[in-house]
């Protein structure tokens, strides 16, 4: 069975921290692995990671993958309340006949304090 | 306690026709929101239903519509279907509205 797991499950940190936040999976045939924050209903897509060893950033939020470790990161440099929320991270496997499965992880709730 | 179960898990349609998914939140989940993900896109918000009522909605056509049920069960209708509704929908269940417990997903393919 596929398995996607975010640790740690909630993290409270003062604005102004540096934050990383861990996914690790097990899937078969993995295609990609993205990352969302969820703060009130809609999830917002951050990141699709497919290959190893390559940062994807935006701004003071960045993420890398290792395909053979089976994880990824994501960090959050200089916080700011407006990071608080869910951070999700998916699986993207592909099963037979081109069709793709998600898994996703429970989230990481993450609290900044002013 | 079950998951969120959503059906079928695989669907394929043609252009023009329309199709209603199904999804079943967890027990005592009154909240059950559904997103549509394509290649790329990520999740996009369609709507979210709350004992029985719309509360949100995304933006989404009018040809893509919902309801739910006093047993908080859900289905989508998407009407007129067309190639770009090919699409993974996944159903989402909350208790509280702000963690939400995804469904498998059911995999809709249009021809």
């Amino acid at each position: 069975e596929d398995k996607v797991v975010q640790s740690p499950l909630s993290l409270v940190v003062h604005e102004g921290d540096t934050v990383t936040l861990n996914c690790s999976y097990e899937v078969t045939n993995f295609r990609s692995l993205l990352w969302y924050k969820q703060e009130k209903k809609a999830p917002t897509f951050l990141f699709m990671l497919t290959s190893s060893g390559i940062e994807k950033k935006s701004g003071r939020l960045s993420s890398i993958l290792d395909k053979k470790e089976l994880f990824s990161i994501l960090n959050i440099t200089a916080t700011q309340t407006g990071d608080s929320a869910v951070y999700l991270c998916a699986v993207e496997a592909v099963l037979s006949f081109g069709n793709e499965k998600l898994t996703f992880g429970t989230g990481t709730r993450l609290t900044i304090i002013p | 306690k079950a998951g969120v179960t959503q059906t079928p898990r695989y669907l394929i349609k043609t252009r023009g026709q329309q199709v209603t998914l199904s999804c079943s939140p967890i027990s005592g989940h009154r909240s059950v929101s559904w997103y549509q993900q394509t290649p790329g896109q990520g999740l996009q918000f369609l709507f979210e239903y709350f004992s029985e009522t719309q509360r949100n909605k995304g933006n989404f056509p009018g040809r893509f519509s919902g309801r739910q049920f006093s047993n908080s069960r859900s289905e989508m209708n998407v009407s007129t279907l067309e190639l770009g509704d090919s699409a993974l929908y996944l159903c989402a269940s909350s208790l509280t509205g702000y963690e939400q417990y995804f469904g498998p997903g059911t995999r809709l393919t249009v021809t």
